[in-house]
């Protein structure tokens, strides 16, 4: 099983500032299969990226996925409000799917 | 864009058999082109994945949950079920059933819509 490590857990930031989540994996994902989700208190988790720098339909270009191997990224370049939630990476390159434990970005 | 609703118990008793259902409508759950999935979310914490089925059948398992998981499929309902045996208060969860394209992978994938989630809680 692929343990997914992501840091930090929380990131204290301002609207406007640029923010660098990192997700770290036990072993190789193969073929870059690793996706970004986005969650708020109450909802659903929402796909922002796969295939680990892939857009999902309707998600603005301030958020870019990067990375290969054990190493990615998730880059929000300028934060809106409503970007404030908890982020998780996944990876579906091997079974089972696992998920990292979440970076929480918060105002500051 | 198809819709999903999870409907099920809200409180199960110890060691019972937790069920849940999703409907899925916008969409039929019969394409070639999708695996369909349960995923469960403690409270406070993180995301888990339980399994994945595709319309013929094939399922999917998490290991730490094949034991007492079964996911099935009824295609004329468009619907997707959970079975979850012998709980305990650590299943108690968010539990959301999704959708993943297929492929890229066999049974795994990433997931690109979600139904809203339904809190099932384990107590006596």
């Amino acid at each position: 099983e692929i343990v997914l490590t992501q840091s930090p857990g929380t990131l204290s930031l301002s609207p406007g500032e640029g923010a660098t989540l990192s997700c770290r994996a036990s072993q190789s994902v193969s073929s870059s299969y690793l996706a970004w989700y986005q969650q708020k208190p109450g909802q659903a988790p929402r796909l922002l990226i796969y295939g680990a720098s892939s857009r999902a339909t309707g998600i603005p270009d301030r958020f870019s996925g990067s990375g290969s191997g054990t190493d990615f990224t998730l880059t929000i370049s300028r934060l809106e409000p409503e970007d404030f939630a908890v982020f998780y990476c996944q990876q579906y390159g091997s079974s089972p799917l696992t998920f990292g434990g979440g970076t929480k970005v918060e105002i500051k | 864009q198809p819709q999903l609703q999870e409907s099920g118990p809200g409180l199960v008793k110890p060691s019972e058999t937790l069920s849940l259902t999703c409907t899925v409508s916008g969409g039929s759950i019969s394409s070639s082109s999708y695996y369909w999935g349960w995923i469960r979310q403690p409270p406070g914490k993180g995301l888990e994945w339980i399994g994945s089925i595709y319309y013929s059948g094939s399922t999917y398992y998490n290991p730490s949950l094949k034991s007492r998981v079964s996911i099935s499929v009824d295609t004329s309902k468009n619907q997707l079920s959970l079975k979850l045996s012998s709980v305990t208060a650590a299943d108690t969860a968010v539990y959301y059933c999704a959708r993943h394209p297929y492929p890229p992978g066999v049974g795994t994938g990433f997931y690109d819509y979600w139904g809203q989630g339904t809190l099932v809680t384990v107590s006596s």
